[in-house]
């Protein structure tokens, strides 16, 4: 009954070992979006895919890397977490690129570095 | 650019009573989706409603309805017979890449 599947839902990395965070998804959406989310904010986009085509933020950092290897999953990698990542991070999928379509999330990761 | 604002950041309601959460936007889009999601503790985004800019009626969803005024560029999420499940952050969220803005949180009272 799952739509949008986030794996781990907790992760726990150490400072500046890498990790990778997984997204996968029954919609068949051809869109899919990263979110970190600090705490008391609002989301902040990283990047998105519309199919194959990855869509980087101006402001994401480098540290942040993703794949999409097929339609239906999408990882998020940290190459070098830093506190300063400690976040949850959403993923998010939607069927339509004209704006117009709601986004369907996931539950989302909770990250913790130590 | 797109930029959406909300102005309230904590709101209180009596159990049973009805809450209206602001939400102004601006974008140069034409055609453009505003979404309310709720976010409960556990942290997910729940859907709640969308209003499409060429929709003529305001959205409705059960207990949600959105006071869609676009001279004003205002989606206004409105919750009737508020219920203690209610109380959440709320973002209001819009365009494709949907900007988010920054959220109230609802404390709803017994």
């Amino acid at each position: 009954d799952a739509m949008v599947i986030q794996n781990p839902r907790y992760q726990v990395t150490q400072f500046g070992k890498p990790v990778t965070l997984s997204c996968s998804q029954t919609l068949n959406h051809n869109v899919m979006y990263w979110y970190q989310q600090k705490s008391s904010q609002a989301p902040k986009l990283l990047f998105h895919y519309y199919d194959k085509d990855f869509n980087n933020e101006a402001d994401t950092p480098d540290n942040f890397q993703s794949r999409r290897p097929n339609t239906s999953f999408c990882f998020l990698d940290i190459r070098s977490p830093g506190l300063g990542d400690a976040a949850m991070y959403l993923c998010a999928t939607s069927g339509d690129r004209g704006g117009v379509g709601e986004q369907f999330f996931g539950p989302g990761t909770r990250l913790t570095v130590l | 650019a797109q930029k959406i604002t909300q102005t309230q950041p904590g709101m209180f309601v009596q159990e049973k009573e009805a809450v209206t959460l602001d939400c102004t936007y601006d974008t140069s889009d034409q055609s453009y989706g505003l979404f309310w999601y709720k976010q409960p503790s556990s942290g997910e985004m729940i859907f709640l409603i969308y209003q499409g800019s060429y929709d003529e009626q305001n959205a409705t969803e059960g207990r949600y309805s959105l006071n869609f005024q676009k001279a004003r560029k205002s989606a206004n999420l409105v919750i009737s017979a508020s219920q203690l499940g209610d109380s959440a952050m709320y973002f209001c969220g819009g365009g494709f890449k949907t900007i988010f803005g920054a959220g109230t949180r609802l404390f709803v009272k017994a």
